[in-house]
């Protein structure tokens, strides 16, 4: 069974902090992505990688930065967090291409007070 | 900007009943997946069904089929038999016009009532 994981279920951090989300996934897969998800508004992808150090602009990118050192994990970088970043982040992964099934991990929501 | 909406934000259907969810999208690709994803509540998003544009025949995975219109680019949920743990959010996904990433939709919350 393929399985992606999150740092941390539940994280509240103070506005003007750095805050580091990190996902790792078991199954070798070259894609991986980090989406938010917000009420109404589904999922919007932040960044996305298709290989290590390779990374492309999703959607929403302002405000946060990646990072993939290993093919098997893939952090998400909030420079300088911010209450309209409060949100519930979403990491997937998948084989190429993207007709591929992307499996998720269970999320991690941000409360940035 | 690539869009997939889904116009039901809330559907409830009676248990062993029959619901529809809808989806359209707007993808320029010929040839693409297409995809409904299953997040149940305080559980990991899941895939329920996907169906390749290129097939006449619409998907089917047990209880789950789909309603594929490539014309109309309509690509709807049809759940049979509904069960109580069928409650969770859906989305569809489409791939965007350069084919390297999904855009999903806003989701459906669907309620099964016992």
């Amino acid at each position: 069974d393929v399985k992606v994981t999150q740092s941390s279920r539940y994280l509240v951090k103070r506005t003007g902090e750095k805050v580091f989300l990190e996902c790792v996934q078991d199954m070798d897969h070259e894609n991986m992505f980090w989406y938010r998800q917000d009420p109404g508004l589904g999922l919007r992808l932040i960044y996305f990688s298709y290989d290590v150090k390779m990374k492309e602009k999703g959607d929403i990118p302002e405000g946060y930065s990646v990072s993939r050192e290993k093919k098997e994990r893939f952090s998400l970088i909030l420079e300088s967090a911010s209450t309209n970043q409060t949100s519930m982040y979403l990491c997937a992964s998948s084989l190429m291409p993207v007709s591929y099934e992307q499996y998720f991990g269970p999320g991690t929501r941000l409360t940035v007070t | 900007a690539q869009t997939v909406t889904q116009s039901q934000p809330e559907m409830s259907v009676q248990e062993a009943e029959t619901v529809t969810l809808s989806c359209t999208y707007d993808t320029s690709e010929s040839d693409y997946y297409l995809f409904w994803y299953k997040q149940p509540p305080s559980r990991q998003m899941i895939l329920v069904i996907r169906q390749e544009a290129y097939k006449q025949q619409n998907a089917t995975e047990n209880r789950f089929s789909v309603n594929f219109q490539k014309a109309a680019k309509s690509f709807s949920l049809k759940i049979s038999d509904s069960q109580l743990g069928d409650a969770a959010m859906y989305f569809c996904a489409s791939p965007n016009n350069a084919g390297n990433m999904l855009t999903f939709g806003g989701g459906t919350r669907l309620m099964v009532k016992p």
